[in-house]
């Protein structure tokens, strides 16, 4: 089975902190994808990456940033936490092509 | 632009009814159309997909889905709900050509009812 994990379930943060927010998926899949999901919004994508050191925005990219240093391994940093970046964040993984995606657990991050 | 729509925020239905959860989506292009469910502080689990060929798609726990492609619906089924499909349900459609990410559709919260 594939196997995305993340790498804090809850997370409290404070205001203005620098945040990392790590994913590792254990099928080498050339894609991931992190999302946020906030009640009535759905899943929005943050950003996504098709290969090594490959990144992409996606609908909502502002106040975050990726790294993709190793192809089983996606990082989310939020570069200065803001209250309105309390979420849940979610990690996924694809093969590519006509694949599924498989998701992490979520982190559900708050910010004070 | 891709997009899906899922009409409905809530649905309620009695323990052995039929249930279903409604999906509509908007590609330029022939679409990929996938559904997942979302328990309680967990991750999506993928429940079905559809790509090609029969219209009708038989997935996990009993559920199905009808691929609509003149009302470019792609409505989830299951004949009879059960209380542990209580759940949140997502719909997501992408393209076929390129690599292009998932976009989802707000969720439907289902409650069975014993």
């Amino acid at each position: 089975d594939v196997k995305v994990t993340q790498s804090s379930r809850y997370l409290v943060k404070r205001t203005g902190e620098k945040v990392f927010l790590e994913c590792v998926q254990d099928m080498d899949h050339e894609n991931m994808f992190w999302y946020r999901q906030d009640p009535g919004l759905g899943l929005r994508l943050i950003y996504f990456s098709y290969d090594v050191k490959m990144k992409e925005k996606g609908d909502i990219p502002e106040g975050y940033s990726v790294s993709r240093e190793k192809k089983e391994r996606f990082s989310l940093i939020l570069e200065s936490a803001s209250t309105n970046q309390t979420s849940m964040y979610l990690c996924a993984s694809s093969l590519g092509g006509r694949g599924e995606q498989y998701f992490g657990p979520g982190t559900r991050l708050t910010v004070t | 632009a891709q997009s899906v729509a899922q009409p409905e925020d809530q649905v309620n239905v009695a323990e052995g009814n039929p249930l279903t959860v409604k999906c509509t989506y908007s590609v330029s292009g022939n679409p990929y159309l996938f559904w997942y469910v979302q328990y309680p502080n967990r991750g999506l689990q993928f429940l079905l997909k559809y790509i090609t060929g029969d219209n009708l798609v038989k997935g996990s726990y009993g559920f199905e889905a009808e691929f609509n492609k003149s009302q470019t619906s792609f409505h989830l089924k299951k004949p009879s709900a059960l209380v542990s499909d209580s759940a949140l349900y997502f719909c997501a459609v992408r393209v076929h050509s390129g690599n292009t990410p998932l976009v989802f559709g707000k969720g439907t919260r289902l409650s069975v009812i014993a």
